[in-house]
This record gives structure tokens, sequence and C-alpha cells, in this order.
């Protein structure tokens, strides 16, 4: 199953609402994950099953969707979001990602 | 806490193999399958497969099929991905990353990330 996400880079400020979307290459319910990804650090869970925090989680960061299309929604930037994010199916083998969302400081 | 430490960064010439070991703690190591995810340089995520700690079961993915070999050794809570036949697009850095569902059952993410393990290539 291919993930496609959009935008693959974003540049924005502090403060801004943020939307990247996930489109699977065929329905994969709600199983979807996001993952924050910082430059020389593993990848962080943020959002699983599609919709549900993983602890810990800032409640500025919000998923939605089932089937084909996903979105991954930060409501308020702060300077610590700026990384990339990727989304994962888990619906079928291979587990797929996309192949990434770099979110710049604008 | 739960925590995965991998092993060091290694230099591999092409046609050899390495072994990637990926210690887990403040879990039950048994109880929870171990992926291994791989990153090229700049480059996005790629899943390379599974094992079950428990009963040693594996899942490769078929990229990697005949060339990867995930084992554990439970007496030190202990996970390894081996990839063998060893090519110069191997070069990435090696991650293990703890299921978050319990028993096998139907996985929803990867909860914990080892460090990563940077494998280089290079003649």
């Amino acid at each position: 199953i291919q993930l496609t996400q959009s935008p693959s880079s974003l540049s924005a400020s502090v403060g801004d609402r943020v939307t990247i979307t996930c489109r699977a290459s065929q329905g994969i319910s709600s199983y979807l994950a996001w993952y924050q990804q910082k430059p020389g650090t593993a990848p962080k869970l943020l959002i699983y099953a599609a919709s549900t925090f993983q602890s810990g989680v800032p409640s500025r960061f919000s998923g939605s969707g089932s089937g084909t299309d996903f979105t991954l929604t930060i409501s308020s930037l702060q300077p610590e979001d700026f990384a990339t994010y990727y989304c994962q199916q888990l619906n079928s083998y291979p587990i797929t990602f996309g192949q990434g969302t770099r979110l710049e400081i604008k | 806490q739960v925590q995965l430490v991998q092993s060091g960064a290694e230099v591999k010439k092409p046609g050899a193999s390495v072994k990637v070991s990926c210690k887990a703690s403040g879990y039950t190591f048994t109880g929870y399958y171990m992926h291994w995810v791989r990153q090229a340089p700049g480059q996005g995520l790629e899943w390379m497969g599974w094992i079950n700690p428990n009963s040693g079961g594996t899942n490769y993915a078929q990229n990697f099929q005949g060339r990867v070999t995930m084992t554990r050794d439970t007496s030190i809570s202990t996970a390894y991905m081996e990839l063998s036949r060893l090519r110069s697009d191997d070069t990435a850095v090696y991650y293990c990353a703890k299921d978050s569902e319990a028993g096998g059952m139907a996985t929803t993410s990867f909860d914990y990330w080892g460090q990563g393990t940077l494998v280089t290539v290079s003649s």
C-alpha cells in the first residue's frame, strides 16, 4: 500500500495552524499512525489509530480520517514542532510509510 | 521506563554481513513484537520486518527476503538483525522499534524506538 503525503515540504510561522495530508492507495480502515522526526533522532510516535493521542503528546496535535484519506493538524505551531512528519499504515504487510513532510520555519 | 539501546556504528565492505543488537528494558520483552526499520541518508523510513520475541517467529519484508535474519536472546532481552550480502545502498541508520500491541494483536503503531545504528557500506 502506497502512502502519499502532501505537501512534501512546508514553511510556516510560530502560531500558524498547519495541516498535513496522507492518502493511501487503498483503504486501510484506521490503521494509520503519525510520527515526528527531528534531525539525528529516532521517530517519535504522535498519533495512532488515525486519531488517538500517544501519551504525553501535546493537545495541539490532532489526527483524523479513515479509509484512504487522513490528516495531521497542528493547531498552533511551536518552535519545537519544526521537524519532519511521517504517516505509516499498519493495515497490511508490508508496513509502509509516507515519504515525509518537512516542516520548516518561515 | 521503556528503553531500547542499540549497538554502535559499523563500517562494512560490500558483500559482508552486519549484525545489529537492540537491548530492551522497562517492559516484558517477550510480550511485544520487535520491528526493524531503516533510513538511508536523507531518505524516508523503510520497514524491514518483525520478530516475535516469545516464539522467535519472524515476518520479513519481501525486499529483504533471503538477506535478513532476525533473532532474539530472551535471557538478555535483546533482539538482533543481521543483514548479509551488503551493498552500498544498504548504507543507512537501522532502528529497532517496539510494537505497541501486546501478544501479537494487530499492530497499531511503534511506540518506542532505539536510538539507531549507522551502518556504512563502503569499499
